[in-house]
């Protein structure tokens, strides 16, 4: 089955103490990017790769990493945790489409992030 | 700032209604606008596409009314059903893949 995979789904955590939320899809998709939403906000784009040791910037990189080893893996990383970081997350991934244009297809679960 | 607009934040209708979702942007670099059908506890699921040098686009009771000059766009969703209340977020691409969504419109269809 054609799946993007989160772990974890829930986390609570405290301020300034790293964590990693992993994303893995099984499509052998070459782009793949990370999401938050908060109420009133909608989704907002964090960052995406558009292949293995590419990434960008979306609209909301602050305080936020990640990395692109491989393909299929896509972890977001906080290396200090803030309370204003508590939301929803969620990875995507798709194919292109002609150019080289994402069609963001398939989601993942979601991550739900708590920093007290 | 907001890039695109989605009204109506809420919207709730009877079985069998269209129930009309209408999203506003102002770049025009934008080339790629998205649906997305949210439950709860799930992440969002594409649902219907639309390039700008297309005016309509029709998948199953979905529809996509797209205004170029007006900059606007929107989503009818053809004879509801209870099963269609959900959230829906409208996106749209930038030329180099990054994407802006929505604020979202929790639907309501009342059997």
């Amino acid at each position: 089955e054609a799946q993007v995979t989160q772990n974890p789904r829930y986390l609570i955590t405290v301020t300034g103490k790293k964590l990693t939320v992993t994303c893995s899809q099984n499509m052998n998709h070459e782009y793949m990017s990370w999401y938050r939403q908060d109420p009133g906000l909608g989704l907002r784009q964090i960052y995406y790769s558009m292949n293995v040791e590419v990434t960008d910037k979306g609209d909301v990189p602050e305080g936020y990493k990640v990395s692109r080893k491989e393909k299929r893996n896509f972890p977001l990383i906080l290396e200090s945790p803030s309370p204003n970081q508590t939301s929803l997350y969620f990875c995507a991934s798709s194919s292109f489409s002609g150019s080289r244009r994402a069609t963001e297809a398939f989601f993942g679960q979601g991550t739900r992030l708590t920093v007290v | 700032q907001q890039q695109v607009k989605q009204s109506p934040q809420s919207l709730i209708v009877q079985k069998g209604g269209i129930p009309i979702i209408n999203c506003a942007y102002e770049n025009t670099a934008f080339d790629y606008f998205p649906w997305y059908q949210q439950f709860p506890g799930k992440g969002p699921a594409l649902l219907i596409a639309i390039r700008p040098d297309v005016s309509e686009k029709k998948e199953g009771r979905f529809t996509i009314s797209f205004n170029k000059s007006a900059k606007q766009f929107s989503l009818h969703i053809m004879d509801s059903q209870p099963g269609d209340s959900a959230t829906y977020f409208c996106a749209a691409r930038r030329a180099g893949n990054q994407f802006y969504f929505g604020t979202g419109t929790s639907l309501t269809v009342i059997p």
